[in-house]
């Protein structure tokens, strides 16, 4: 089943803490993105990558890092975390030249 | 600067009624739409979309009208069902491999 996958599924951390969320796609897509969503701000892009090695900064990449070694793989990484990144946060992926995202199922990051 | 505006953040619909969601942007160089829903604790997935050089597109009980001089679009849903209650999250493009901008979203409640 065509999918993207992301790990985990709901994580409570202390402030400080460094944590990685996990994103993997099955579908070969080039492209892959980080969105956060926040009540009364809809989604918001923290992060994209047009295709391996290759990562820009979206809307709101602060207090945020990511890689993109593998095609395949996207990972989410919060070196300090505060309580404003308190959120839900969804990886996507995109053929190239699709404009249609298939995205994860999310991930309820609290940070206390 | 929101370029993608959900102006209302919920609606209520009777069962077998229709819902009409709406949509505005401000970037003229938006050329290709799309709808999303998302129930809760899951993924926000494709719906439907229209690109610039349509006024409507359907699938099914679903239709989406876009008016270029106005850059609005609109989503009907007809005949609307207790199935269809989800958040609907409007978004737009400048073109295939572009940056896709999200509007908040807006509530739907289909009431039996």
């Amino acid at each position: 089943e065509a999918q993207v996958t992301q790990n985990p599924r709901y994580l409570i951390t202390v402030t400080g803490k460094k944590l990685t969320v996990t994103c993997s796609q099955n579908m070969n897509h080039e492209y892959m993105s980080w969105y956060r969503q926040d009540p009364g701000l809809g989604l918001r892009q923290i992060y994209y990558s047009m295709n391996v090695e290759v990562t820009d900064k979206g809307d709101v990449p602060e207090g945020y890092k990511v890689s993109r070694k593998e095609k395949r793989n996207f990972p989410l990484i919060l070196e300090s975390p505060s309580p404003n990144q308190t959120s839900l946060y969804f990886c996507a992926s995109r053929a190239y030249g699709a404009n249609v995202l298939t995205f994860g199922a999310g991930s309820r990051l609290t940070v206390l | 600067d929101q370029q993608v505006k959900q102006n209302s953040p919920s609606l209520s619909v009777q069962e077998g009624r229709i819902s009409i969601l709406n949509c505005d942007y401000t970037n003229s160089m938006f050329d290709y739409f799309l709808w999303y829903k998302k129930y809760p604790a899951e993924g926000p997935t494709f719906l439907i979309s229209i690109s610039s050089i349509k006024d409507k597109n359907e699938d099914g009980r679903f239709t989406v009208f876009l008016n270029k001089s106005a850059k609005h679009l609109s989503l009907h849903i007809v005949p609307s069902q207790p199935g269809d209650s989800a958040v609907y999250f409007c978004a737009a493009s400048p073109g295939a491999n572009s940056k896709l901008t999200f509007g908040k979203g807006i509530t739907l409640s289909v009431r039996p």
